[in-house]
């Protein structure tokens, strides 16, 4: 699968830094979706942008978190003075311009943020 | 609120036995129903989807799902299962155009 890449894998900071989650999505995909799984829970919903637009931030933690789809290059999600409880992994996802209800949404290999 | 529950979170089978992870779903709305999987390090892998139709849906690698509208359920079975169907399985419910809801995950382990 050529498909959505993240990047890192794994992520290690330390209480306090700044951690950068990157997302490419697939080739002609315009949507990007990041979800978090935290220890022992399914993958929650964070944040739904398209191109130059946060479209639905609803899952977002108020502080802290913030996403970004640039026109050009990856998806970014930032983490500003991380904490131990932002110890999770990190999905994203990519679904192409169409919304209709039969849209699926393709995964990455998520990013393991591990904060020490 | 809107959820989905997977009530088995570790499964241990041995090879050629018969699995059935179940996936119950509280939504009141048209939904979207797909089963992924993960094997170890790699991403979520689409297994199968219901959008409507036959309730009965087949996917890859011989799985499957029923849809049952009236019991809110989606499970996922498959007849014998293999050594390298050890992975963690993933229940979702899609609600509107793009948010999925996700359950909690089971973790099968298929000895050798």
């Amino acid at each position: 699968n050529a498909g959505v890449m993240q990047n890192p894998r794994h992520l290690v900071r330390r209480r306090g830094q700044e951690a950068r989650l990157r997302c490419s999505p697939m080739k002609g995909h315009s949507h990007v979706y990041w979800y978090r799984q935290l220890p022992e829970e399914g993958l929650k919903f964070m944040v739904y942008l398209q191109k130059e637009n946060i479209i639905d931030e609803s899952g977002m933690p108020k502080e802290r978190f913030s996403a970004e789809f640039p026109k050009e290059g990856p998806s970014i999600l930032r983490i500003q003075q991380v904490v131990r409880g932002d110890s999770a992994a990190y999905f994203c996802a990519s679904s192409p311009p169409d919304r209709g209800h039969a849209i699926e949404a393709f995964f990455g290999q998520g990013t393991r943020l591990t904060v020490v | 609120a809107q959820s989905v529950s997977q009530h088995n979170h570790h499964v241990i089978l041995s090879e050629a036995a018969s699995l059935e992870l179940g996936c119950n779903y509280s939504y009141g709305g048209t939904v979207n129903l797909f089963w992924y999987v993960q094997y170890p390090g790699q991403h979520l892998q689409l297994l199968l989807k219901y959008f409507s139709g036959d309730p009965l849906v087949k996917g890859i690698k011989g799985f499957e799902a029923e849809f049952i509208k009236s019991k809110f359920s989606f499970n996922l079975r498959k007849p014998s299962v293999q050594w390298s169907d050890t992975a963690e399985y993933f229940c979702a419910v899609k609600t509107g155009t793009y948010k999925y809801i996700f359950g909690t995950g089971t973790r099968l382990k298929v000895l050798a």
